[in-house]
């Protein structure tokens, strides 16, 4: 079956311009997360939708990070006034439910490049 | 994603060697910990977890220790192939859902 979809697989913007990156999760999963990894460094969570729901943005950097998934499926991410330091690949990941023991399922993210 | 690997440490074997690959996790309240493999333009690919009420867990040419008392982990990769050439990475699981905590990762180079 189709994994999690993310696109654009890759994003060059210009600093100050506004972003959205979206992700379709597994098509069933209820759980969906949004990571952000630096070169050289493991991914750190961003935030977390149960359902509809963000239950936990407490990764958010700022507050010109958002996300939405209106429909409880599809995932966007939103990042206004773009600045170089969040220039990253971002992973959207989603599991079945949202306990501990079910795994979660990343996708292939968004390499997003801010000149 | 793409670069993965660039200024992590690096482990390097020949193939057909075992490998060892060790973490250490930051966290005592941590309860479920997992692998994860990251080749090149790629999102993570679960490889193996394991629960905190358990020290040693296998799968299939793979296994995962966990010694609590200093807060470490290690994969054991038997027999290592090729393919497994990749990043490694492993995560901490410290709440009640998959807010993970992910380690620096390693590099691991199978020479053929």
């Amino acid at each position: 079956g189709a994994g999690v979809s993310q696109t654009p697989s890759n994003k060059v913007t210009e600093k100050g311009k506004y972003v959205e990156l979206r992700c379709d999760p597994i098509s069933g999963h209820t759980a969906l997360y949004w990571y952000r990894q630096s070169l050289g460094q493991g991914p750190e969570f961003l935030i977390y939708f149960q359902g509809t729901g963000a239950a936990d943005d407490s990764g958010l950097p700022n507050d010109r990070f958002f996300a939405v998934r209106p429909e409880g499926s599809v995932s966007t991410l939103k990042i206004q006034r773009t600045e170089r330091g969040d220039s990253a690949v971002y992973l959207c990941a989603s599991s079945l439910i949202q306990t501990p023991n079910s795994p979660l399922h990343f996708g292939n993210g968004t390499r997003l490049t801010v000149t | 994603g793409e670069n993965v690997g660039l200024h992590l440490p690096t482990l390097s074997v020949q193939e057909g060697d075992n490998s060892i690959i060790n973490c250490a996790y930051s966290n005592s309240a941590s309860d479920y910990f997992i692998w994860y493999k990251q080749e090149s333009g790629k999102g993570p690919q679960f490889i193996i977890d394991i629960r905190s009420n358990m020290d040693k867990r296998q799968g299939q040419r793979v296994t995962v220790l966990l010694n609590k008392t200093v807060k470490h982990l290690s994969l054991q990769i038997a027999a290592t192939q090729p393919g497994d050439s990749a990043v490694y990475f492993c995560a901490e699981n410290p709440g009640g859902y998959n807010k993970l905590i992910f380690g620096a990762g390693t590099r691991l180079a199978v020479h053929p």
